[in-house]
């Protein structure tokens, strides 16, 4: 079992670009959470989905972010005009309901430099 | 929703000594996780322990959910225990994890 798995691990981006991070979550696993984390801060939640379907984006700036988690393939997390502050590390987890007896499992996370 | 608080914000100790962390929760949780952020940034997932007590190791952790706080024992530390220690906490199971600041733990040789 590969756990969590995100790319890339280190991206930049010039201002105004647009940003995409992948996560594959643990084998048998259908649920995949979203977190961000400024420099010198906490993790705050995003976004939480599962196949084909947004349960909580209550997190999710209103514009510019988007996500998605499609039947085949990775969760995607979009960024689109990039601007400084959101440089940051962005981390995903999975889980699959009613086995969670270990807790969220993290990937390693992808840093953003926007330049 | 959720608010958890951990103390202390920093702590540095020498190789070899014990500390405990606390966090505390302002509701009813579901779950409850102890994260160890190293220098590089990964994110390890230490317990989880929505109540009750558990060990591995060095490390051991206890959660009395009815006075909603939890405590991070590390005895004998190392210097490569130091990195950032999270606790974050949800309130149904499935939920978004609420996350503390972090201690940041220092150890020194």
């Amino acid at each position: 079992n590969a756990g969590v798995m995100q790319n890339p691990r280190h991206l930049v981006r010039r201002r105004g670009q647009e940003a995409r991070l992948r996560c594959s979550p643990m084998k048998g696993h259908s649920h995949v959470y979203w977190y961000r984390q400024l420099p010198e801060e906490g993790l705050k939640f995003m976004v939480y989905l599962q196949k084909e379907n947004i349960i909580d984006e209550s997190g999710m700036p209103k514009e510019r972010f988007s996500a998605e988690f499609p039947k085949e393939g990775p969760s995607i997390l979009r960024i689109q005009q990039v601007v400084r502050g959101d440089s940051a590390a962005y981390f995903c987890a999975s889980s699959q309901p009613g086995q969670i007896q270990n807790g969220y499992t993290f990937g390693s996370g992808t840093r953003l430099t926007v330049v | 929703g959720i608010q958890v608080e951990q103390s202390p914000p920093d702590l540095i100790l020498q190789e070899g000594a014990n500390s405990t962390l606390r966090c505390n929760f302002s509701d009813s949780v579901n779950n409850l996780q102890w994260f160890h952020q190293n220098p590089w940034g990964q994110l390890i997932n230490l317990f989880y322990i929505p109540s009750g007590t558990k060990q591995n190791g060095r490390l051991s952790a206890t959660t009395v959910a009815t006075e909603r706080y939890s405590l991070l024992y590390i005895s004998s530390s190392q210097t490569t225990d130091s990195g950032v220690y999270f606790c974050a906490a949800s309130y149904n199971q499935g939920g978004k994890l609420i996350f503390g600041q972090g201690t940041e733990l220092s150890v020194k040789p």
